[in-house]
């Protein structure tokens, strides 16, 4: 069974600094999806990022860029010039072809001015 | 394009009690999936429709909940005889295109049950 492991519950960053959030997971397919979710408090979950296996080039959206590593099954998050309205907690989660969508148990990210 | 909703937002129940959670997906998405959510976690999937037919249920629903989408658009979430273990906020999400990529969140539907 696939599992996705989130292995930092908390990081804080400085406003205007960059944050890596760490994301590593467990398959034996080759073609599946991997997505940062983003869940700021009492608000519903907004998709950060999307990266397909296939794909070797890192996904960039804006100031979030992520580190896919597929041999080493590591999809980190690096959010650059950290803003206040970063503050969330972060989920990252794998998707195979058949659907089933896995999370990890999340991080939350605080952002100090 | 209004985003997936979701209703009510909050449900407080008494043990025993039946409730109905509604979704309402993004209009142009064929599919909707539903997941259950406690504090701390991340989303567990619990079953998702393509169009009318439910094709995957998850072994975290049990014969107490039951999934509905009559007419391939809204669905609808029924938990039978409430537990205290089923307070949790329940998401509703909703996709399209070939491969379904991404996933749509709406806000949730926070339960408690006493």
């Amino acid at each position: 069974a696939q599992t996705v492991t989130q292995s930092q519950p908390e990081m804080s960053v400085q406003e205007a600094e960059t944050v890596t959030l760490s994301c590593t997971y467990d398959t034996s397919e080759s073609d599946y999806y991997l997505f940062w979710y983003k869940q700021p408090p009492s608000r519903q979950m907004i998709l950060v990022i999307r990266q397909e296996a296939y794909k070797q080039q890192n996904a960039t959206e804006n100031r979030f860029s992520v580190n896919f590593q597929k041999a080493a099954k590591s999809f980190s998050l690096k959010i650059s010039d950290s803003q206040l309205g970063d503050a969330a907690m972060y989920f990252c989660a794998y998707r195979s072809n058949n659907n089933d969508m896995r999370f990890g148990a999340g991080t939350r990210l605080t952002v100090k001015p | 394009d209004t985003g997936v909703s979701q209703n009510p937002r909050h449900k407080i129940t008494k043990r025993g009690q039946n409730v109905t959670f509604r979704c309402d997906p993004i209009s142009e998405h064929n599919r909707l999936y539903w997941y259950r959510q406690t504090l701390g976690q991340g989303p567990e999937f619990l079953t998702y429709f393509q169009n009318e037919a439910q094709l995957e249920k998850s072994r975290l629903l049990s014969d107490r909940f039951s999934a509905e989408r009559p007419k391939g658009s809204f669905s609808t979430l029924e938990i039978q005889r409430t537990e205290q273990g089923d307070s949790a906020m329940y998401l509703c999400a909703s996709s399209w295109g070939r491969r379904q990529e991404t996933q749509y969140f709406g806000p949730g539907t926070r339960l408690l049950v006493l």
